[in-house]
């Protein structure tokens, strides 16, 4: 069985351009949730979808930051335009309607870094 | 609210014991987490525990939990090269599967 996977693994981009992140959960998943962690701090939520529904999106840190889940199956992340502080490893995870203790599954995540 | 602190490294020779701390400040968290990040892999999850337990042990780890301190550590026994990483410590709170995260420790295994 497939894990979640994401793309691309790393990206390199300029101060003010735009990158989209993709993240694909565990087939039959309905929960995925996007996190990050910049450099050297802890690994912070952004936020949860159930299905194509955003449950949870408290943890965007602004309006630049743009999350979609059309379909309910894969799901986006853009960030535009990308600022210096964008830089970190954003991780994505699934999991099913009843996760169990274990919780959610990871992907091997997308680090970016912005110049 | 909520807020998971950890070391930011520790360093120990081959075959000793490395004990990896964690504080939390969440007295609802139903399960706590210790995940695993190599360079340039991903989140794995080692082991977690449950929040009525005070002590889980899986082969070379051992979890001890003191709720009355929200303390969380993470032993692991004849410590190896290939454990070298950086390990998350994260708390799950309510019905959901929502994750706070510590800023992980880095371990260096020195031969």
């Amino acid at each position: 069985e497939a894990g979640v996977t994401q793309f691309p693994s790393h990206s390199v981009i300029e101060k003010g351009q735009t990158v989209t992140l993709r993240c694909d959960p565990i087939s039959g998943h309905d929960n995925l949730y996007w996190y990050r962690r910049v450099m050297g701090k802890e690994i912070k939520f952004l936020l949860h979808f159930v299905k194509e529904s955003k449950q949870d999106e408290s943890g965007m840190p602004n309006n630049r930051f743009l999350a979609e889940r059309t379909g309910g199956t894969y799901s986006t992340l853009k960030v535009q335009p990308a600022e210096l502080e964008d830089s970190g490893v954003y991780f994505c995870a699934s999991s099913q309607d009843q996760p169990g203790p274990k919780g959610a599954f990871f992907g091997q995540g997308t680090r970016l870094t912005v110049v | 609210g909520e807020d998971v602190e950890q070391s930011l490294f520790l360093s120990v020779r081959e075959g000793d014991s490395s004990v990896i701390n964690c504080t939390y400040t969440d007295s609802s968290s139903t399960y706590l987490y210790w995940y695993k990040q190599e360079p340039g892999a991903g989140l794995q999850l080692l082991t977690y525990i449950f929040s009525n337990m005070d002590m889980k042990q899986d082969q070379r780890l051992t979890v001890l939990l003191n709720k009355k301190d929200k303390h969380l550590s993470l032993r692991i026994a004849d410590t190896q090269t290939g454990d070298s990483a950086i390990y998350f410590c994260a708390e799950r709170t309510g019905g959901g599967n929502k994750l706070t995260f510590g800023t992980g420790t880095q371990l260096k295994v020195e031969l």
